[in-house]
């Protein structure tokens, strides 16, 4: 009954310091999205995956990388984080006109 | 492109209080409508749904009718309880774009005993 499953729950980062945050579903789904919360923001679309093999850019995509590794899974990539970059990440799965399945979230702090 | 409008919060009502979270869309086609809710610490889970005109969606004594006519998808809910505290995102995703989901900015409801 994993569902969306994310790594790390917590990170704090240095500036210029890179990392990977990683995640993975088990519900067989063509999709996969990544977004960041931000207060009084509501949820952006950082980048998604429409299926194995594809990535496309959302509405702030600027700082990051994706790899769709596999069907399951989908991991974001900050290869030089900026203080701007503090937020908390969700990973989502789903398929066309559906309901997204969130991960329980990557609090991220770039100090 | 699609939007999604919510009313501003944060509401602040008392239990057993009716409570309406209103939420309007933009949106090309014919998109499918959610509130999902989130508690605090976690992500964001589905609550109701609906997928064409005139549907309601319905759970745990939440409901929420499709207007295509007024482009609205209120929130609605006839006695609230304080475990009901959370913040209530209305979304939409439309047949293209991957299904990609166009969220509300959030509202934070907090129901006080």
């Amino acid at each position: 009954n994993a569902g969306v499953t994310q790594t790390p729950k917590f990170q704090v980062l240095k500036t210029g310091q890179s990392m990977t945050l990683q995640c993975a579903q088990d519900m067989n789904h063509n999709s996969m999205y990544w977004y960041r919360q931000d207060p009084g923001m509501g949820l952006r679309l950082i980048y998604y995956s429409a299926s194995e093999g594809t990535t496309d850019k959302g509405e702030v995509p600027n700082g990051y990388n994706v790899s769709r590794l596999n069907k399951r899974e989908f991991s974001l990539r900050l290869e030089s984080a900026a203080p701007s970059q503090t937020s908390v990440y969700f990973c989502a799965s789903g398929e066309l006109q559906s309901v997204a399945f969130f991960g329980q979230g990557t609090r991220l702090t770039v100090v | 492109g699609n939007s999604v409008t919510q009313m501003e919060g944060p509401v602040t009502l008392s239990e057993e209080a009716f409570l309406t979270i209103n939420c309007t869309y933009t949106a090309t086609g014919y998109p499918s409508l959610f509130w999902y809710v989130q508690y605090p610490g976690e992500g964001l889970q589905l609550l109701l749904k609906a997928t064409k005109a005139d549907d309601k969606g319905s759970n745990k004594g939440f409901e929420a009718t499709y207007r295509k006519e007024t482009t609205s998808f209120h929130l609605e809910k006839g006695s609230v309880q304080v475990s009901d505290s959370a913040v209530y995102f209305c979304a939409l995703t439309d047949n293209t774009n991957a299904g990609k989901s166009t969220f509300g900015d959030g509202t934070t409801l907090t129901v006080k005993p």
